[in-house]
């Protein structure tokens, strides 16, 4: 399996740009979890999906962020407009549905915003 | 009060030392406890779960206490390549969401 594969592996935009991250996991994974990681704030959930459906969304951090399953292969998370403080490494994992299972991360998009 | 919480470090140990890490989890209801592991510029790989029982693979052996909700890892022998950031990650909220505590950053020196 090829794991967990994200893109782009670096962005580099300008403020106000629309940046998209894409994020395909690992076959007959049931969950897919974006994270955003930042030396100041860990590793932070932004949102999961359970069989395409976003389950919990509480961790994005506002309005510009937005985030799709259009179907089990495929995920995007979009920052639409961007800004300074948005620049972070993103994580996307999936995993298995039983409790027990740990998460396969994807090698992370890291994202600079200038 | 975070709901995962670990001593940031960093420890800096000799080759061949034994060194403990400790985490303390808030949620009480949490089921499932990992150690991951992440090298410098690369994602989070899972290095072992965490059983009640406690276990072990190889160097590293991992406890759980759920009476204190308290999960320690020891690593003995420590090597080179062990130098990584460890992270206790315990289930909470749905059983499938995890929370990653902030690390703890282990450099083994020569």
């Amino acid at each position: 399996d090829a794991g967990v594969i994200q893109s782009p592996r670096h962005e580099v935009t300008e403020m106000g740009q629309e940046v998209t991250l894409r994020c395909k996991p690992i076959s007959g994974h049931d969950y897919l979890f974006w994270y955003r990681q930042t030396m100041m704030r860990g590793l932070e959930l932004l949102i999961y999906f359970n069989n395409n459906v976003p389950i919990d969304d509480s961790g994005m951090p506002e309005d510009r962020f937005s985030a799709k399953m259009p179907n089990a292969s495929f995920s995007t998370l979009k920052i639409q407009p961007s800004e300074p403080r948005d620049s972070a490494v993103y994580f996307c994992a999936s995993s298995w549905a039983g409790v027990g299972y740990g998460y396969t991360f994807g090698s992370g998009t890291r994202l600079t915003v200038v | 009060r975070k709901e995962v919480e670990q001593d940031p470090g960093p420890f800096n140990v000799p080759e061949g030392a034994t060194v403990a890490f400790n985490c303390t989890y808030s949620n009480s209801a949490s089921q499932s406890f990992f150690w991951y592991r992440q090298d410098c510029r690369k994602e989070p790989k899972l290095l072992m779960s965490v059983y009640s029982s406690g276990n072990e693979d190889g160097r590293f052996t991992a406890q759980l206490n759920r009476a204190s909700q308290y999960i320690s890892l020891l690593i003995r022998d420590s090597k080179l390549s062990d130098s990584a950031t460890y992270l206790c990650v315990v289930s909470s909220g749905s059983a499938r969401q995890l929370t990653f505590g902030s690390g703890t950053q282990l450099t083994v020196l020569p």
